[in-house]
């Protein structure tokens, strides 16, 4: 069974608007944590954000917020005033079992449109 | 600014040679991890390293494929022999997992390999 479901394999945004990347996750285990990497077409992957499963507030770096409902077992990520350099793939992961396990999503590329 | 170490970055050899990628984790990082990335099946974790035991290797083609953490600050994943198949980008990432909760995972630059 898929682990992380990123549907939208791709998006566009205009420059300076908001924009929410899906990310629905699957396990049965109460401690686990989610995380949001960044993969430019140089190719580096970039931590953005982590949300553990106890926290009670949603996580929030600079311009990124992960809007965590727990219920409905999603962790999307938000990026705000988007900018001409946030285009690139971004990965939803997921940890579980005190990083025992560890899973990628497929993956959305983001467009950001002057 | 700590950071994780790969070499080489690129790599083009022969079919049938053998390939040895190397990474260095951050310093004071015990986990380390092999993933694999390619267009068609996206990013796989081959092999982890705890406190430099290996953890699971079960994602790894055990039958060329090999990973070792010979001390704290060097990985190496070994191909031996190369196949075509095995043209993608092999990524390390490092974490410091000694707290129950997840801990982030850094990522380095990548060895991009290519098999002709």
């Amino acid at each position: 069974a898929q682990k992380i479901t990123q549907t939208q394999p791709g998006m566009f945004v205009q420059e300076k608007e908001a924009v929410t990347l899906d990310c629905t996750y699957d396990t049965s285990d109460p401690s686990y944590g989610l995380f949001w990497y960044k993969q430019p077409s140089s190719g580096e992957m970039i931590f953005l954000i982590y949300q553990g499963s106890y926290d009670q507030q949603n996580a929030t770096e600079g311009r990124y917020s992960l809007n965590f409902q727990k219920a409905r077992k999603s962790a999307n990520l938000v990026i705000s005033a988007s900018q001409l350099g946030d285009s690139a793939m971004y990965f939803c992961a997921m940890s579980v079992n005190t990083g025992n396990q560890f899973y990628f999503g497929t993956g959305t590329s983001l467009t950001v449109i002057p | 600014d700590a950071r994780v170490t790969q070499t080489p970055r690129d790599k083009v050899t022969e079919m049938g040679q053998e390939v040895t990628m190397r990474c260095q984790p951050i310093l004071g990082h015990n986990t380390v991890f092999w993933y694999r990335q390619t267009m068609m099946q996206g990013l796989e974790l081959l092999a982890y390293f705890r406190n430099r035991a290996p953890l699971d290797d079960s994602g790894m083609p055990k039958d060329r494929f090999s990973a070792e953490m010979p001390d704290a600050t060097l990985a190496t994943l070994k191909i031996q022999p190369s196949e075509p198949r095995d043209s993608a980008v092999y990524f390390c990432a490092s974490a410091l997992s000694d707290r129950p909760r997840m801990e982030t995972q850094y990522f380095g630059p990548g060895t991009r390999l290519l098999v002709l």
